[in-house]
């Protein structure tokens, strides 16, 4: 079945980048979008934006213009999250999702990726 | 502060039903589907209705899902102390951008 399969843990000063990534498996990688969620600690859920990973076209929610970056590899069906320029606000657990596209829902989701900022 | 308003917290007792309410406005909810997903303690979000009240498979039937005009619900019936969680609704706004509710933490007493 799809699944989804992030990478580790980090830990990163301020200032440092972040390259997190998502590995799909049981699907066809190009036919559905890849969304990006953050989640403060015990905080909800924020969406971050979208890629297609057809044309690699990415849309970014408005808090995430600037900083963070989607991009894929479909050779290896994986998409990334690179975040710029850590903040401590950055602080958080960052989760890839499945859809097939705007309005669609999210499954599955990755495991999460816990980005910590700090010096 | 979310667009889309629950409740910050439910609970009930094991049998019982429960009922998790989301409020939105029309450019989110009133012209949208509702989503609800289901988020157990450590673990990642999870799917657990799609198009206000369809259910993918794997999910039990005492989970249900419905919607009207800006406002949506979950119903949890039989309630089980394996449903203890966080619960989100999702929606898609006009502009195409996901809106979360701000979580309910359900509480099996």
């Amino acid at each position: 079945q799809a699944q989804l399969v992030q990478s580790g843990s980090e830990l990163k000063k301020p200032g440092a980048s972040v390259k997190v990534s998502c590995k799909a498996s049981g699907y066809s990688f190009t036919s559905y979008a890849i969304n990006w969620v953050r989640q403060a600690p015990g905080q909800g859920l924020e969406w971050m934006g979208w890629i297609n990973t057809n044309t690699g076209n990415p849309t970014y929610a408005q808090a995430f213009t600037g900083r963070f970056v989607f991009s894929l590899d479909t050779s290896v069906s994986t998409a990334y999250l690179n975040i710029l320029s850590l903040k401590a606000g950055d602080t958080a657990v960052y989760y890839c999702a499945r859809a097939s596209g705007p309005t669609y829902w999210f499954d599955p989701w990755g495991q999460g990726t816990l980005v910590t900022v700090s010096s | 502060q979310s667009v889309l308003t629950q409740p910050p917290s439910a609970s009930g007792t094991p049998g019982q039903r429960v009922t998790i309410s989301c409020s939105g406005s029309t450019s989110n909810i009133g012209s949208s589907y509702v989503y609800w997903y289901q988020q157990l303690p450590g673990a990642a979000p999870k799917l657990l209705i799609y198009r206000n009240n369809q259910r993918p498979s794997g999910v039990p039937e005492r989970f249900s899902g419905s919607k009207s005009g800006t406002s949506a619900s979950l119903a949890i019936s039989g309630l089980r102390s394996e449903d203890e969680a966080d619960y989100y609704c999702a929606a898609w706004d006009d502009s195409l951008s996901v809106l979360f509710g701000g979580g309910t933490k359900l509480t099996v007493l």
